[in-house]
């Protein structure tokens, strides 16, 4: 069982807008604006897309945004594109560890 | 630019040791903490430990504490996870990770290709 809770699949039609949640506790999500987001494409190394709960790194684009409320963190992509399909993961801080979750497999319609 | 790479996957049995090791070059290794993180076939990622910039903390995922041990050699920039006791649960790529240089808590940003380990009879 995942630490963090993702849903399994999330889809959208090119140019919508989709959201993934991620729930955890007061420990982790809840704790500390430390929360990350992670695109996985087919058997490719994981890319960091957020970090610090809404905090894009250099490259990324701003269809990619994140926020957080109580325990529940969120990502949302907008004006989704093909390239966008694939895996996304979620992952806070714990106090010394980081915990994952179990994934969300966004399907670009 | 940063480069991670990732050595030492294989078959193992149930039971025994394998040692990865993970090669640094493009940033001041001796001055970044680095991690482990792995995925199981078809399965998401789990984080498994951490060193500190100089190799004197560690910290573990608890599904790994005991069994494996993380260390690094500054000097020829190259980080190591020995794994014991290995489990047909621990069958996963491997990888290394190195974080932002800014921000707080755990943000993964340079990620090696990774290693598969398969425990297996």
């Amino acid at each position: 069982q995942s630490a963090l809770t993702q849903p399994p699949s999330a889809s959208g039609s090119p140019g919508q807008s989709v959201t993934i949640s991620c729930t955890g506790t007061s420990s982790d999500v809840g704790g500390y604006n430390y929360v990350s987001w992670y695109q996985q494409h087919p058997g490719k190394a994981p890319k960091l897309i957020i970090y610090e709960v809404n905090e894009r790194p250099s490259g990324v684009p701003d269809r990619f945004s994140g926020s957080k409320s109580g325990n529940t963190a969120s990502l949302t992509v907008s004006g989704l594109q093909a390239e966008d399909e694939g895996d996304y993961y979620c992952s806070s801080y714990a106090g010394n560890k980081e915990v994952f979750g179990g994934g969300t497999k966004l399907t670009v319609l | 630019q940063v480069q991670l790479v990732e050595s030492g996957g294989g078959v193992v049995q149930p039971g025994k040791s394998l040692r990865l090791s993970c090669g640094a070059s493009g940033f001041s290794f001796y001055s970044n903490d680095i991690h482990w993180v792995r995925q199981a076939p078809g399965k998401g990622l789990e984080w498994l430990a951490t060193v500190s910039y100089d190799g004197t903390n560690g910290e573990y995922a608890d599904s790994v504490k005991g069994r494996f041990t993380m260390s690094r050699d500054n000097s020829k920039n190259t980080l190591y996870l020995q794994m014991n006791s290995l489990r047909v649960e621990d069958t996963a790529v491997y990888y290394c990770a190195k974080d932002l240089p800014i921000g707080g808590g755990y943000n993964f940003q340079y990620w090696g290709q990774g290693t598969l380990v398969t425990v297996s009879s």
